[in-house]
């Protein structure tokens, strides 16, 4: 998986608890995303980042925050869980190197339930 | 909203025939791709083509593209058990540089 770990890998947790999911790599590549999965969504975008502390909004960032203080951590944290943010949590990664062409590479996925 | 659209949501074909899937989108891009997702795992980038090229390989994987249409295909060639699999189109638009829009993917069963 491109030297991409995301923890934990299944999680339950109560409407309005907070919850705080990781992402690391190995790879120093500059970008990384947080998707969600959806049934008959597909992945839809969260947050990313550009950079050590440069995030930026997706297509669904309400009730979602993100932060980036190290190059290999993406962090992304619903401060107040609801039952509509069960889903899958995808993080990639993306190469933008030689050849400019942003291919992404994800990691295994958090399966998380908020009940 | 989603950019890309892909049809048929659901495919099931016999081991050895070949496979097609139709991706369309909305908007102008940079570039189209094309990943796998095998049952509960991380996608997994197949092939990339660049909104200036028309037609692909990549081993049994044939893309093409015709931006005219806005719409692209992934044929599968000979296609095997492990190909079984969801297959998802997905787009860099020009206006959103350095983020990939997906579209709802296109489940795959091989019928041994």
């Amino acid at each position: 998986d491109a030297g991409i770990t995301q923890s934990p890998r299944h999680k339950v947790t109560e409407t309005g608890t907070p919850v705080t999911l990781r992402c690391h790599q190995t790879e120093n590549h500059r970008y990384m995303y947080w998707y969600r999965q959806d049934p008959g969504h597909g992945l839809r975008l969260i947050h990313y980042s550009y950079g050590v502390k440069d995030t930026d909004k997706g297509e669904v960032s309400d009730g979602y925050s993100v932060s980036r203080s190290k190059t290999e951590d993406f962090l992304l944290t619903l401060e107040s869980a609801t039952s509509s943010q069960t889903s899958v949590y995808f993080c990639a990664i993306g190469s933008l190197a030689e050849s400019s062409y942003n291919e992404q590479f994800f990691g295994p996925g958090t399966r998380l339930t908020v009940l | 909203s989603q950019q890309g659209e892909e049809d048929p949501q659901a495919l099931s074909i016999q081991e050895g025939e070949n496979a097609t899937m139709n991706c369309s989108y909305k908007t102008s891009i940079n570039n189209l791709q094309w990943y796998r997702q095998n049952s509960g795992r991380g996608l997994v980038h197949l092939i990339l083509i660049r909104s200036n090229e028309r037609e692909k390989h990549s081993g049994r994987l044939r893309v093409t593209l015709d931006t005219s249409k806005k719409s692209s295909s992934l044929l599968i060639t000979a296609s095997r058990a492990a190909d079984t699999a969801s297959y998802f189109c997905a787009t860099e638009s020009i206006q959103g540089a350095q983020k990939l829009v997906f579209g709802q993917g296109t489940r795959l069963t091989i019928n041994p």
